[in-house]
């Protein structure tokens, strides 16, 4: 079974912070997907990544593959970032989640 | 172009009730999905449907039934409610499967939020 962990559950960061969340997954999971739950609970994509790195503003997702873990980077923090950050493993016909780690991003 | 709609947003039902929650997209994807979202557990895919007319189980199937008569909509079905099926349900479509690199980002609906008394 696909299985997806992730870490912190909970994280509070004064605006400006750099940010980092990470995300370990399991053989048979060939891609991370990390996604955004906003507070009114609307969920988001934000990337998708099977090597390397992506980029999109403030965002930098990351994976390696040998150590199977991804993170999920935010420069510069501002309260509008406090959100549920979500990884989920892509296996073959569905994603596999994690628990979710809400940020909390303080003025 | 409204992406993903769910309907109802609310509902509020009585042990043994049934209801349907539709999922609408627009974006001509192939493949639709259902999940619900508990308090400390990641979203749980229920069914999964990768095309018209056809339909699978997922993490937690039990207690619920789906279809898929139209590419563009995927009804989820509660024919006799339980308080344990108490949560959030979510719908998400994608244009191809989770492993697939291209085009595979699944856009989610806003969500519907179930209590069951």
């Amino acid at each position: 079974k696909n299985e997806v962990e992730q870490s912190p559950q909970n994280l509070t960061a004064q605006e400006g912070e750099f940010i980092t969340i990470n995300c370990s997954y399991s053989v048979g999971i060939s891609a991370l997907h990390w996604l955004q739950q906003h507070p009114g609970g609307g969920i988001v994509s934000l990337f998708m990544l099977s090597s390397g790195k992506k980029k999109h503003g403030r965002l930098i997702a990351t994976i390696n593959i040998q150590e199977k873990h991804s993170s999920l980077h935010i420069t510069a923090s501002h309260p509008r970032d406090s959100a549920v950050y979500i990884c989920a493993g892509a296996g073959s016909y569905q994603l596999t989640f994690g628990k979710g780690t809400k940020l909390s991003v303080i003025p | 172009n409204a992406g993903v709609t769910q309907t109802p947003k609310f509902r509020v039902l009585k042990t043994g009730q049934s209801m349907t929650l539709l999922c609408a997209q627009d974006m001509n994807h192939e493949y639709m999905y259902w999940y619900r979202q508990d308090p400390g557990m990641g979203l749980r895919l229920i069914h999964y449907s990768v095309g018209e007319g056809t339909t699978a189980k997922g993490e937690v199937p039990d207690g619920y039934n789906v279809s898929r008569l139209k590419k563009q909509n995927f009804l989820l079905g509660l024919e006799s409610a339980a308080p344990s099926q108490t949560s959030v349900y979510f719908c998400a479509s994608s244009y191809s499967l989770p492993q697939v690199l291209a085009k595979n980002i699944q856009y989610f609906g806003a969500g519907t939020r179930l209590s069951v008394l």
